[in-house]
């Protein structure tokens, strides 16, 4: 079981960035999957949530900005980003809800978001 | 949105020595949500418990959560040198689903 993600890197504020995280082991479609970030010397922020049946949530930084969507063919979940700026910088990790099986986490994609 | 204090910031212990760790919430965490994660150095959080007392997968019975409301425990009986590193607690009860700042154990 794993989350392998890519997608990072470094954009100027008002750019795009879409994150991607590959399951394997488990299907996407019927699992809690988050998206979650650190910023240096902050703590982890939880950022988005998409649900089993599809429903999401964000926090309310992100709200009209960020995107959080899957593909059961790819099972991969992704964060769509736009409208960045810099207070998004951070690494951002995708995340199994906390639950007996749910102990992944991916392995973190750092974004800067820089002029 | 609930705010997760942890307390203490950094514990300084010695191998075999009995760690405990607090988190407290500024407001009571919906169905006893509470989990705590480990993350050693240079890698990504892991689950060690979920519902505030139910451990996760594969994680070592010397690890225990107690709790409920606003007040939660997290207990490593008998420290090996692995354990040493940043415990984080997390409420997902209540959408944000917030974070502790982190308590860092040391070894002494």
């Amino acid at each position: 079981v794993q989350m392998v993600q890519s997608g990072g890197g470094l954009v100027q504020p008002g750019g795009s960035l879409r994150l991607s995280c590959v399951a394997s082991g488990f299907n996407v479609n019927s699992n809690y999957l988050s998206w979650v970030r650190q910023a240096p010397g902050k703590r982890l922020e939880w950022v988005s949530i998409m649900y089993s049946d599809g429903s999401t949530k964000y926090t309310d930084s992100v709200k009209g900005r960020f995107t959080i969507s899957r593909d059961n063919s790819r099972n991969t979940l992704y964060l769509q980003m736009n409208s960045l700026r810099t207070e998004d910088s951070a690494v951002y990790y995708c995340a199994r809800h906390p639950s007996y099986y749910g102990v992944d986490w991916g392995q973190g994609t750092l974004v800067t978001v820089s002029s | 949105e609930i705010v997760l204090t942890q307390s203490p910031g950094t514990l300084s212990l010695s191998p075999g020595e009995r760690a405990t760790l607090s988190c407290r919430a500024s407001q009571g965490v919906s169905s006893n949500s509470l989990a705590w994660y480990q993350r050693r150095p240079g890698q990504s959080p892991r689950l060690l418990i979920y519902a505030a007392s139910s451990r996760a997968t594969g994680i070592s019975d010397r690890f225990s959560g107690s709790g409920s409301g606003t007040d939660f425990t997290l207990t490593i009986s008998r420290l090996e040198s692995q354990d040493f590193a940043v415990y984080y607690c997390q409420q997902y009860g209540t959408s944000p689903y917030t974070f502790g700042q982190g308590t860092k154990l040391e070894i002494k």
